[in-house]
């Protein structure tokens, strides 16, 4: 039962344009987002985080927005560079839920020339 | 800083035989997470510990897995007997008490043939 999903797993994008990864979630409980990086034979590595609280947050070129009557969050990247070229996993996590991240499968990001 | 250490890189075994894979978390965190990577289930939690005690490992796929933490900058993740389908990325990570935030370690490729 993956309670955090991630529909697209690979995305392809131009230098320069807009990036937008998304992520669906089926857990009601679920009052924090995350979004981690992981680029080849390395870990994951924290990006942004969002808490059921706002609607949107922002960190340079990285926005995260939150529906949550529509139980969705999306990754903007704006504008979209090679370094960017990675994969992207969704988190969440819910208040007494023991501390722990459920993650998604993963959408492989490609940032074109 | 050193960030979360795990060993071996990489691991290539024969069917049965048993596998260790080792963790350094961060000192002074608090809590321990094992992970395994798939393309099919993304990250998926094995197990977590809080202060060197086992949380919650409903994650572990069956007894053929086990994880102990002895002291607070030491923990392994064992397979006995390995499997072909437990090839896998396993990841550690650790994080502080009241953060949500992980951080990995870089991952141990598994590979059982």
């Amino acid at each position: 039962d993956q309670q955090v999903k991630q529909n697209s797993p690979s995305l392809s994008v131009q230098e320069g344009r807009i990036s937008i990864l998304n992520c669906d979630y089926t857990n009601s409980m679920f009052d924090y987002f995350l979004w981690y990086k992981k680029y080849p034979a390395e870990g994951p590595t924290f990006l942004i985080s969002i808490s059921s609280i706002k609607d949107k947050n922002e960190d340079g070129r990285f926005t995260v927005f939150l529906n949550k009557s529509a139980k969705h969050l999306s990754l903007h990247i704006v504008p979209s560079q090679p370094g960017d070229s990675a994969v992207y996993f969704c988190a969440a996590s819910f208040t007494g839920g023991g501390n722990k991240l459920t993650f998604g499968t993963g959408t492989q990001l490609k940032v074109e020339l | 800083d050193a960030g979360v250490i795990q060993s071996p890189r990489h691991e290539v075994t024969e069917m049965g035989q048993e596998v260790t894979l080792r963790c350094k978390p961060i000192s002074g965190h608090d809590y321990l997470f094992w992970y395994r990577q798939t393309m099919m289930r993304g990250l998926e939690l094995l197990i977590y510990f809080n202060n060197n005690v086992p949380i919650d490992d409903s994650g572990m796929p069956e007894d053929r897995f086990s994880a102990k933490m002895p002291n607070a900058s030491f923990s392994t993740l064992k397979i006995q007997p390995s499997e072909p389908r437990d090839s896998a990325v396993y990841f550690c990570a650790s994080r502080e008490q009241g953060l949500y935030g992980y951080t990995f370690g870089s991952g141990t490729r598994l590979t059982v043939v």
